[in-house]
C-alpha cells in the first residue's frame, strides 16, 4: 500500500534555529513530492520536486529530494516566529499526503 | 479574483442528514479536488474532477458522492452523514493534471464540518 510518512510529528525550536523536516515516501509510479506549509487554514505551496539531488529554494527555506533513499527533506534557516505551522509533504500519482509536521517557533 | 471559495465555513449536522459542500473557483482550472483532514492523518483525497461532467474516486470515497456539473464549481454531497464524517473538508483546484508534475494546486479555506 502507498504511503508517505513524515518525521517529526511535532518540533519545538527557538528563532534563529535551523530545522530540517523529513518526508519518506513509498508509491508506486512517483512522479513528483510537493511541500506545502499550513497555517491556520488552507495549505499554501512551496515547493514541487521531481529530479533527485536538485535542490529547490526560496528565501530561508529550501528542499532536496533523494529518489534513492525516497526521501525529501525541508530545511529552514533562522527560524522566526512566522514559520510556526504544519508542513506538509504530498507524493505526487493520487496526492496522498503525509500526516504533517507541527512546528512551533518559540521567540 | 477570490480563487478558490468553499460553503459554509462551519456546519453541525445529526447523524442521518444530508448535505453538500460547494466549491467554487474563478482561475477557470481543469482539475478539482476534494479532500478531507483529520488529527494526524494529513490529508487524504476523497473525489476529484479532471474536467466538466466527469469526476473520479480518491483514496475515501465512501459516503461521500460529487457532481461537476459547471468547470467552476465541484460539489460534494453526504447522503446520510455519519460520526465519522466529522472533519475539515478542503478543496482545490489546478490547471493541468496535478498527477504529471506539471502543476500544483491551490486550496480553499476549508469547512469544519461536526456530525452528532
Amino acid at each position: 500500500e502507498d504511503k508517505v510518512v513524515q518525521s517529526p510529528l511535532s518540533l519545538v525550536v527557538h528563532e534563529g534555529d535551523t530545522v530540517t523536516l523529513n518526508c519518506s515516501y513509498e508509491v508506486t509510479n512517483f512522479r513528483s513530492l510537493l511541500w506545502y506549509k499550513q497555517e491556520k487554514k488552507a495549505p499554501t505551496f512551496l515547493f514541487m520536486l521531481t529530479s533527485s539531488g536538485i535542490e529547490k529554494k526560496s528565501g530561508r527555506l529550501s528542499s532536496i529530494l533523494d529518489k534513492k533513499e525516497l526521501s525529501s527533506i525541508l530545511n529552514i534557516t533562522a527560524t522566526q516566529t512566522g514559520d510556526s505551522a504544519i508542513y506538509l509533504c504530498a507524493v505526487l500519482k493520487d496526492m496522498r499526503f503525509g500526516a504533517g509536521t507541527r512546528l512551533t517557533v518559540k521567540p | 479574483n477570490a480563487g478558490v471559495t468553499q460553503t459554509p465555513k462551519f456546519r453541525v449536522l445529526k447523524t442521518g442528514q444530508s448535505m453538500t459542500l460547494l466549491c467554487a473557483q474563478d482561475m477557470n482550472h481543469e482539475y478539482m479536488y476534494w479532500y478531507r483532514q483529520d488529527p494526524g492523518m494529513g490529508l487524504r483525497l476523497i473525489h476529484y474532477s479532471v474536467g466538466e461532467g466527469t469526476t473520479a474516486k480518491g483514496e475515501v470515497p465512501d459516503g461521500y458522492n460529487v457532481s461537476r456539473l459547471k468547470k467552476q464549481n465541484f460539489l460534494l454531497g453526504l447522503e446520510s452523514a455519519a460520526p465519522s464524517q466529522t472533519s475539515v473538508y478542503f478543496c482545490a483546484s489546478s490547471y493541468g493534471v496535478a498527477s504529471r508534475g506539471t502543476d500544483t494546486q491551490y486550496f480553499g479555506p476549508g469547512t469544519r464540518l461536526t456530525v452528532l
